[in-house]
């Protein structure tokens, strides 16, 4: 089966650093890989896919994320966090079941607290 | 792009009672809809698959009698929680799949308190 870990519960970094929230996958075939956010009481916000192409993957809000297969790694990056980045972050891999159906299979998430 | 409504955003019942949750795709057709349940601190949980005319599919260790899914179109999927206890109190989600290289796409989530 599909699975995807996010290896910290919780990243800080101040307002205007780099941030990075790691993400590493372990599939069979060719990874279809989604970075997701959450804020409080909300749902799901998608920021990424990595379907095929290029390995970095730029997203929404200023987000990116580089696929890298040696490593089996997706994490999220961005150049200059935000106070407003702060939120729960969710890698997520695609897995088809044996019936065809498709869902999507997530990591534990990762809080990013982004200080002022 | 693509929308997910989700109603109502926050229900509070009593014990042994039954609550419905709608998910509706606005602005597309979902062949396939997903709900998820959320613990507080917790990654989502997904409970069910469900396809439009058809029977959904369960997770292992969600009790079908008790979480009813119906998907009677292809804008419309509906999570019916019955005889529910404060135990099934938590945060459910439901996402839609317009198809195999499409995104999935989340709605805003219900909070279930159940006294």
């Amino acid at each position: 089966a599909q699975s995807v870990a996010q290896p910290e519960d919780q990243v800080n970094v101040a307002e205007g650093n780099p941030l990075t929230v790691k993400c590493t996958y372990s599939v069979s075939g060719n990874p279809y890989l989604f970075w997701y956010v959450q804020y409080p009481n909300r749902g799901l916000q998608f920021l990424l896919k990595y379907i095929t192409g290029d390995n970095l993957v730029k997203g929404s809000y200023g987000f990116e994320a580089e696929f890298n297969k040696s490593q089996t790694s997706f994490h999220l990056k961005k150049p200059s966090a935000l106070v407003s980045d702060s939120a729960l972050y969710f890698c997520a891999v695609r897995d088809i079941k044996n019936t065809g159906f498709q869902k999507l299979v997530f990591g534990t998430g990762t809080r990013l607290l982004v200080s002022p | 792009g693509a929308v997910v409504s989700q109603h109502p955003s926050r229900v509070i019942c009593k014990s042994g009672t039954s609550v419905k949750i709608e998910c509706r795709s606005l602005d597309f057709q979902a062949t396939t809809m997903f709900w998820y349940r959320q613990f507080p601190k917790q990654s989502l949980m997904l409970m069910a698959t469900s396809n439009e005319g058809s029977k959904a599919t369960y997770e292992q260790g969600v009790e079908k009698d008790k979480f009813l899914i119906n998907h009677a179109s292809l804008t419309l999927s509906t999570l019916t929680v019955t005889s529910a206890h404060p135990e099934d109190s938590s945060f459910y989600i439901c996402s839609a799949n317009e198809g195999p290289n499409y995104g999935y796409t989340f709605g805003s989530g219900t909070r279930l308190t159940v006294v």
